[in-house]
């Protein structure tokens, strides 16, 4: 299978409402990141994680690299929140980031 | 503060023509470098990525080469394009060593080719 899997590939949210993304690996992963793209394509760094858990503000990031997953939660949607959000694991020191599939995310006013 | 400056914006060009595209990182010295590209509606695929001057890794070649002429510089070229060339192109830098950590992304160029 895919080395990186992510889900939901689409999903849409009131404003307000509350949801969380998640990355599968077939792999043991050494870190993940999380990602943000806006509809200009650009790519923001949301997280960086070598384990546990990150917050900043309304976000929330966990990764465990034994179950091999990552999840992005996302508490109290806004409407900038809006755009394609994308995982992107390491899977040794390599400098290679393989990407998930993204998941576009609607927020609804 | 870190700045990362790519160029063209956007390029429209013909199937054999050669291509250029430029990345230029400043307030960092001895970055990781590194070249994804994206296709319409896709996922991002890492294409080069380079540790210091003068050192290139390949990861996914696609008929694209890249050079790291000054610490600072990262450029993507090709003699010859192909239309499956056409997507989005993205240099990031990262804070350098053996991983791909916490990358910064510049705000990339939209290539078409016909």
């Amino acid at each position: 299978g895919m080395p990186v899997e992510q889900n939901p590939p689409a999903l849409s949210l009131y404003e307000g409402a509350d949801s969380g993304l998640r990355c599968n690996f077939s792999t043991t992963m050494k870190s993940v990141q999380w990602f943000q793209q806006n509809h200009r394509g650009r790519l923001i760094t949301l997280f960086y994680l070598a384990q546990g858990t990150k917050e900043n503000g309304r976000l929330k990031s966990t990764f465990n690299s034994k179950e091999r997953y990552s999840t992005l939660h996302i508490k109290d949607a806004q409407l900038e929140d809006s755009g394609t959000y994308f995982c992107a694991a390491e899977a040794g020191g390599n400098n290679k980031l393989t990407f998930g599939q993204g998941t576009v995310l609607s927020v609804i006013p | 503060a870190q700045t990362i400056h790519q160029w063209p914006v956007a390029e429209i060009k013909a199937v054999g023509s050669p291509l250029s595209l430029g990345c230029t990182i400043k307030g960092k010295s001895s970055p990781n470098l590194y070249w994804y590209w994206q296709a319409t509606g896709g996922t991002l695929q890492q294409l080069f990525y380079s540790i210091t001057v003068g050192q290139v890794e390949s990861v996914v070649q696609l008929n694209l080469s890249a050079s790291r002429p000054k610490d600072d510089q990262f450029i993507l070229s090709t003699e010859k394009l192909l239309l499956s060339h056409s997507g989005f192109y993205l240099c990031a830098w990262g804070l350098g060593g053996r991983s791909a950590e916490t990358l910064y992304f510049g705000s990339g160029t939209r290539l078409t080719v016909l």
